[in-house]
């Protein structure tokens, strides 16, 4: 079955750099674009960043642009998200999603805080 | 980026039926869109409901049971999730989203409680 298992979050500090990784597998990596969504503590839902299957193309929310970085490897059936310059705002679970919206991983927390 | 409408918080007593509704802003027409909708529990991540274009265009999620449906209401711009016969269980915050052009934009989520 799909599995999507997020990792490398932990405690920055604000101006910090993180890089959260996303394992794929149950599924042809290489066929899907890839989704990052956070979720502030007792926040809704925020939609991030998004890849497509060949990586040829990324898009970013508003509140991300020139920090993060989406990218993938589809020889590691894996998904990155490079975030640079963090802010305390930018604490939250991260989640990775496949494009069809139906299979999410367990999510990562991300804390900035000094 | 449009922002989704959703109420803050419902209720309903187990074995009723809850009406949960999404709406578009005014310039984003619901007919044009899938609106996905996603459960999701404290501590837990969001869970893929279904999602609905059509009555003849529409999915359910893996292992979803068959009283959770969508529907629209285009008179009022709104994706509507239903939820009949409702269990203890279902109590949670419920997500809906629609994907225009290369990014998802959630609603702001409903906290459901089953009385």
């Amino acid at each position: 079955q799909v599995q999507l298992v997020e990792s490398g979050g932990g405690v920055v500090q604000p101006g910090g750099s993180l890089r959260l990784s996303c394992a794929a597998s149950g599924f042809t990596f290489s066929s899907y674009g890839m989704h990052w969504v956070r979720q502030a503590p007792g926040k809704g839902l925020e939609w991030v960043a998004f890849i497509r299957y060949d990586g040829s193309n990324k898009y970013y929310a508003d509140s991300v642009k020139g920090r993060f970085t989406i990218s993938r490897d589809n020889s590691k059936n894996t998904l990155y998200l490079q975030m640079n310059s963090l802010r305390a705002e930018d604490t939250a679970v991260y989640y990775c999603a496949k494009d069809l919206g139906d299979d999410w991983g367990q999510g990562t927390l991300v804390t900035v805080s000094s | 980026q449009p922002v989704l409408t959703q109420p803050p918080s419902s209720s309903a007593s187990p074995g009723e039926s809850a009406r949960l509704t999404c709406t578009l802003p005014s310039d984003i027409n619901v007919g044009s869109y899938n609106i996905y909708w996603y459960q999701q529990k404290p501590g837990s991540p969001p869970r893929y409901l279904l999602y609905y274009y059509s009555d003849s265009d529409k999915g359910q999620g893996s292992g979803v049971p068959s009283r959770f449906s969508g529907s629209k209401d285009a008179s009022a711009n709104t994706g509507i999730l239903l939820i009949s016969g409702l269990q203890s269980e279902d109590e949670a915050d419920y997500y809906c989203m629609i994907w225009p052009s290369n990014a998802w934009v959630f609603g702001g989520g409903t906290k459901l409680t089953v009385l």
